[in-house]
């Protein structure tokens, strides 16, 4: 089954604690993406990746990293959260073409406190 | 930069009645158009598309129209039922690969 894969569905943490939130895709697509939901505001890219060892910052990056050491993982990394980043995360993939629907895990529900 | 306007919700209807909810974008270039809905403590799964100007997506009784000279891709169901309760997003996908969100419109129906 064509699936994305996200990890954990919640989590709260404190304040400056560094936490990883992993994604994984079974499609070998290239492109993946990370965004964040916040009431009023949709959907909201964080960073995204083409392909194995090329990110790139997305609309709202600050203090967030990622990394694409191989095409189906692309966690993406809190090194110091902070309460602003208290919101609901997607992780997405999908293949290149922009004709391509994009896949989206299950979410990740996380609180800084 | 690229957007999207999405009319506000939420939306409240009878079950049966008519649906459009209305979608406006401005994007570089000749985008790809996307309906994407979240169902509660879901996540953002594909409802229908079109890649072309006057194309017509279609999926499970909705449809949108591909406008490329009002830049528009509305979404209509003749007849919504309490299933379609849930969250729909217009989102124009370009050549970057990205896809732009509109807020998102919150349909409740009603039996």
């Amino acid at each position: 089954e064509a699936q994305v894969t996200q990890n954990p569905r919640y989590l709260i943490t404190v304040t400056g604690k560094k936490l990883t939130v992993t994604c994984s895709q079974n499609m070998n697509h290239e492109y993946m993406s990370w965004y964040r939901q916040d009431p009023g505001l949709g959907l909201r890219q964080i960073y995204y990746s083409m392909n194995v060892e090329v990110t790139d910052k997305g609309d709202v990056p600050e203090g967030y990293k990622v990394s694409r050491k191989e095409k189906r993982n692309f966690p993406l990394i809190l090194e110091s959260p902070s309460p602003n980043q208290t919101s609901l995360y997607f992780c997405a993939s999908s293949l290149i073409s922009m004709n391509t629907e994009a896949f989206f895990g299950q979410g990740t529900r996380l609180t800084v406190v | 930069g690229d957007s999207v306007t999405q009319m506000e919700g939420p939306v409240t209807l009878s079950e049966e009645a008519f649906l459009t909810i209305n979608c406006t974008y401005t994007a570089t270039g000749y985008p790809s158009l996307f309906w994407y809905v979240q169902y509660p403590g879901e996540g953002l799964q594909l409802l229908l598309k079109a890649t072309k100007a006057d194309d017509k997506g279609s999926n499970k009784g909705f449809e949108a129209t591909y406008r490329k000279e009002t830049t528009s891709f509305h979404l209509e169901k003749g007849s919504v039922q309490v299933s379609d309760s849930a969250v729909y997003f217009c989102a124009p996908r370009g050549n970057t690969g990205k896809l732009i969100f509109g807020q998102g419109t919150t349909l409740q129906v009603k039996p």
